[in-house]
């Protein structure tokens, strides 16, 4: 079993509609949770980052974080064409140093 | 902020020739930095950890005379793919930690010819 698991997709939605993402651990010790997202050909783009249990909303993006399930999502809301990419899930312990163990992403495919 | 750099982006080479990737941190300084590989559709994967002043750690499977990883100050590690096979040819990625987390660079397409 994967330390981190994640639907590789690809999930098609329509413009505007409401996106979530989502990855399971299976690893007690993560703390650090993190939401990369990579356009083709192009090194990862930091989107969200919590830390522990709970919500945190960045614009149209919410990242939850559910430690007692070992499940984080990600929301997007009012999808854009321009959201199309791979989502990677990423995370961590408190280790020094903060080797991030990733999902294997998923890909999101937004049409017009 | 947060910017991390990469060049060259796109690299072709020779079977046998060497090829060295820099990796910058351009408005932080980053005592550790982590060299990354993915091949097409499919995730990161983690080969080395770059401290700054020290050897790097590599991860199991990861050939270090292979892959000679400097990581000589604060803003910049190397990484130099030694005597290349066409199985080297990859996308090359480098992160660089800030606090708790990873700053992505935008990667190195390599191809060995």
């Amino acid at each position: 079993q994967k330390e981190v698991e994640q639907d590789p997709g690809p999930l098609s939605v329509p413009e505007g509609a409401i996106v979530s993402l989502n990855c399971t651990y299976s690893n007690s010790a993560f703390q650090y949770f993190m939401w990369y997202r990579q356009y083709s050909r192009k090194g990862p783009e930091l989107l969200m980052y919590t830390y522990s249990s709970g919500n945190k909303e960045d614009g149209r993006f919410t990242a939850q974080v559910d430690k007692s399930s070992k499940y984080i999502s990600l929301f997007i809301r009012d999808s854009q064409p321009s959201d199309s990419a791979t989502y990677l899930c990423a995370m961590s312990a408190r280790t020094g140093f903060q080797k991030l163990v990733f999902g294997t992403g998923t890909r999101l495919l937004v049409s017009p | 902020g947060a910017v991390v750099s990469q060049h060259p982006s796109r690299v072709i080479c020779k079977s046998g020739t060497s090829v060295k990737i820099e990796c910058r941190s351009l408005d932080f300084q980053a005592t550790t930095m982590f060299w990354y590989r993915q091949f097409p559709k499919q995730s990161l994967m983690l080969m080395a950890t770059s401290n700054e002043g020290s050897k790097a750690t590599y991860e199991q499977g990861v050939e270090k005379d292979k892959f000679l990883i400097n990581h000589a100050s604060l803003t910049l590690s190397t990484l130099t793919v030694t005597s290349a096979h066409p199985e080297d040819s990859s996308f090359y990625i480098c992160s660089a930690r800030l606090l708790e987390t990873q700053y992505f660079g935008p990667g190195t397409r390599l191809l060995v010819l």
